[in-house]
């Protein structure tokens, strides 16, 4: 079946512009997570969703993020007045459940390069 | 916190040369251990896991054993293939099951 799919795929903007990320989780996942991966650099998690609410927003770096998740599927990464910190790779994963033993699915990620 | 620390790359192998990667944790609770695997060009993808304390995770030739006494997790294989050039990530998942903590990576060239 599908896996995880991300679009875009690559994205290059300039500084103080606003982006949008999308995510589309395999089919009847109920749990979606938002990580970061900068250059060289391990996993950081920004967000979680269960169903459409999210009871963990702790990762988010700033208020310039937000994400939203609608009818528990497709979600969006919105990030604000972009800054060149923010250039990263931005991978979403789901799992069936939230368990601790629960297999992520990860998407390729889209690639963001600020300007 | 909880928190995952891997030993640094870059890990360089010939072919058929055995293979460790240290890793070791600290966290509260019982958490599930993993490793994920990045291949160049694609998306991470979970190598193996353990869910609890002795068990070990397997898969392609590769293991990892669940050391609670030591709070480890080291990836094993034992006999390379320049296919298994990548990026590997160790990682857990405490009990309260959301948030995946991950190391910083390690990769992994092997030479024919």
């Amino acid at each position: 079946g599908a896996g995880v799919s991300q679009s875009p795929s690559n994205k290059v903007t300039e500084k103080g512009k606003d982006v949008e990320l999308r995510c589309d989780p395999i089919s009847g996942h109920t749990a979606l997570y938002w990580y970061r991966q900068r250059l060289g650099q391990g996993l950081e998690f920004l967000i979680y969703f269960q169903g459409n609410s999210a009871p963990d927003k702790s990762g988010l770096p700033s208020d310039r993020f937000s994400a939203e998740r609608t009818g528990e599927s497709v979600s969006t990464l919105t990030i604000q007045r972009t800054q060149q910190e923010d250039s990263a790779v931005y991978l979403c994963a789901s799992s069936l459940a939230r368990g601790a033993g629960e297999t992520q699915y990860f998407g390729p990620g889209t690639r963001l390069l600020v300007l | 916190g909880d928190s995952v620390t891997q030993m640094e790359g870059p890990v360089t192998l010939s072919e058929e040369a055995f293979l460790t990667i240290n890793c070791t944790y600290t966290a509260t609770g019982y958490p599930s251990l993993f490793w994920y695997v990045q291949y160049p060009g694609e998306g991470l993808q979970l190598l193996l896991k353990a869910t609890k304390a002795d068990d070990k995770g397997s898969n392609k030739g590769f293991e990892a054993t669940y050391r609670k006494e030591t709070t480890s997790f080291h990836l094993e294989k034992g006999s390379v293939q320049v296919s298994d050039s990548a990026v590997y990530f160790c990682a857990l998942r405490n009990t309260g099951g959301f948030k995946t903590i991950f190391g910083a990576g390690t990769r992994l060239f092997v030479k024919a």
